[in-house]
């Protein structure tokens, strides 16, 4: 089942602004993720945030979590060409005997130089 | 230090025939995960696997796939008797351990995108 959703869908910026993705979730979270997709390749890590915590940063990376509205935002600060990617939330469910991590659909990034 | 390798990275399939994903996760990790995605979707869960055991299959086609990760070689994704509906990229990830931590998130594999014909 889908727990992550992110909107916008799609989003296009020019290069310098910031780019800002939401995700929301269905049920009761441990720890909330961000990966990144380029076009055909697989997914890289780029953040945790646990459930406990309200607000990460990681380089030009910016997450919060607010758990009482179940959702997550990702904050990229002074966008490149190269951040142009999709972006997934994922959330841990428990399910089928285990824990695993349930992506949403993303949200396609580009920026324009 | 290699990542998760899976090949082939393309695999044309006509319908009916048999399709054989491999996937060797990155050297000691013992968890692996396999997802399908669809053009402009996210990723959907299919199974877990550890070391010969299938933790979880909750996420796979009751008919025609199945998953295997042996002692020794790569995990195995098999579809039988594809059909056009079975086109799709799927994803191999592994981890160190069954639940992804900020130390130990899931690496990802590039791929494998089947097109069935």
């Amino acid at each position: 089942s889908q727990q992550g959703e992110e909107d916008p869908q799609a989003l296009s910026i020019q290069e310098g602004e910031n780019a800002t993705m939401n995700c929301s979730y269905k049920t009761s979270i441990n720890n909330l993720q961000w990966y990144r997709q380029n076009s055909g390749r697989g997914l890289v890590h780029l953040i945790l945030i646990r459930s406990n915590e309200r607000e990460k940063h990681s380089g030009r990376l910016r997450v919060t979590l607010d758990t009482s509205k179940k959702s997550s935002s990702l904050l990229i600060t002074a966008s490149r060409a190269a951040d142009t990617a999709s972006y997934f939330c994922a959330t841990d469910s428990r399910g089928g005997g285990s824990e695993k991590l349930v992506f949403g659909k993303g949200t396609k990034l580009t920026v324009n130089p | 230090n290699a990542g998760v390798m899976q090949n082939p990275r393309h695999l044309v399939r006509r319908r009916g025939q048999e399709a054989r994903l491999r996937c060797s996760p990155v050297k000691g990790h013992s968890h692996v995960y396999w997802y399908r995605q669809l053009p402009e979707e996210g990723l959907k869960f299919m199974v877990y696997l550890q070391k010969e055991n299938i933790i979880d299959e909750s996420g796979m086609p009751k008919e025609r796939f199945s998953a295997e990760f042996p002692k020794e070689g790569p995990s195995i994704l098999r579809i039988q008797q594809v059909v056009r509906g079975d086109s799709a990229a799927y994803f191999c990830a592994s981890s160190p351990q069954g639940v992804p931590t900020s130390l130990s998130p899931l690496h990802f594999g590039n791929g494998t995108r089947l097109t069935v014909t």
